[in-house]
C-alpha cells in the first residue's frame, strides 16, 4: 500500500543548527509530495511541496528534494531558529485534484536557546 | 481571505451526548476533508467530499459519526452519541483543484 514513514522525535537542536528530518515512502503510483508543519495548538500548514521527480520545494529556509530513486523527501534547513520548535509532517498524495494525503506520524522539532 | 473556518475550537461534553462540529472552507476550493488527531494514532482521514457529494468515508470509524455537506460553504461532522475515546482534535481542510490542502485550525474535543 501507500505510506509515509518519518524518522522518529522528538528531535532537540542548538539554535543555529543544521536540521535533517529523514522521510521516506511507498507508493504505487507518482505522487506529489509535501511537508506540513504543525506549530503547538494550532493547524497544519504547508511548508514546502514538490510535485514530480528532481523537483526541490523550499521555503522560509527549509528545503526538500524528491529523490525517486531513494523514495525519498528529507527535510533540511541550515540554520534552525526557536521559532522553528514545531510537529513536522511528510505526507503525500497520489490523486490530482485534491485527493487523500497520507500522513507520517510527524516528529517533534524542539530548538534550544 | 479567512481561511477555513471551524467552531467550536473547543468543546466538552458528556458521554452520551451529541456534538456538531462546523467548518468553512475557503472559497473557491472544490475539495473538503476532515481529519482527526490523537496521540495514540496519528492524524487519519475520516471523510472528504468533492463538490459537496461525499467521495470516500472509509476512515469514518462507526456509524455514530456522520458527516454532511448540504452546500459548498459548509460542512457538519456529527457524532451521536459520543464517547470518551472520541477525544481528539478534528480539523478542517479544503483544497483547490490542486493538490494543496489548507487546514483550519481544529476543534478540541473532549468527552467525559
Amino acid at each position: 500500500g501507500n505510506s509515509v514513514t518519518q524518522m522518529e522525535g522528538p528531535v532537540t537542536l542548538s539554535e543555529e543548527a543544521f536540521l535533517t528530518i529523514n522521510c521516506t515512502y511507498t507508493a504505487t503510483g507518482y505522487p506529489s509530495l509535501f511537508w506540513y508543519v504543525q506549530y503547538p495548538g494550532e493547524g497544519l500548514q504547508l511548508l514546502l511541496k514538490a510535485t514530480k521527480a528532481d523537483d526541490k520545494g523550499s521555503n522560509k529556509g527549509f528545503e526538500a528534494t524528491y529523490r525517486k530513486e531513494t523514495t525519498s523527501f528529507h527535510l533540511e534547513k541550515g540554520s534552525v531558529q526557536v521559532s522553528d520548535s514545531a510537529v513536522y509532517f511528510c505526507a503525500l498524495t497520489l490523486a490530482r485534484g485534491g485527493g487523500k494525503l497520507i500522513f507520517g506520524q510527524g516528529t517533534e522539532l524542539s530548538v534550544k536557546p | 481571505d479567512a481561511g477555513v473556518i471551524q467552531s467550536p475550537r473547543h468543546e466538552v461534553t458528556e458521554m452520551g451526548q451529541e456534538v456538531t462540529l462546523r467548518c468553512k472552507p475557503i472559497s473557491g476550493h472544490d475539495y473538503l476533508f476532515w481529519y482527526r488527531q490523537t496521540m495514540m494514532r496519528g492524524l487519519e482521514l475520516l471523510i472528504y467530499f468533492n463538490n459537496n457529494v461525499p467521495i470516500d468515508d472509509s476512515g469514518m470509524p462507526e456509524d455514530r459519526f456522520s458527516a454532511k455537506m448540504p452546500n459548498a460553504s459548509f460542512s457538519t461532522l456529527k457524532i451521536q452519541p459520543s464517547e470518551p475515546r472520541d477525544s481528539a482534535v478534528y480539523f478542517c481542510a479544503s483544497s483547490p483543484p490542486l493538490e494543496t490542502q489548507y487546514f483550519g485550525p481544529g476543534t478540541r474535543l473532549l468527552v467525559l
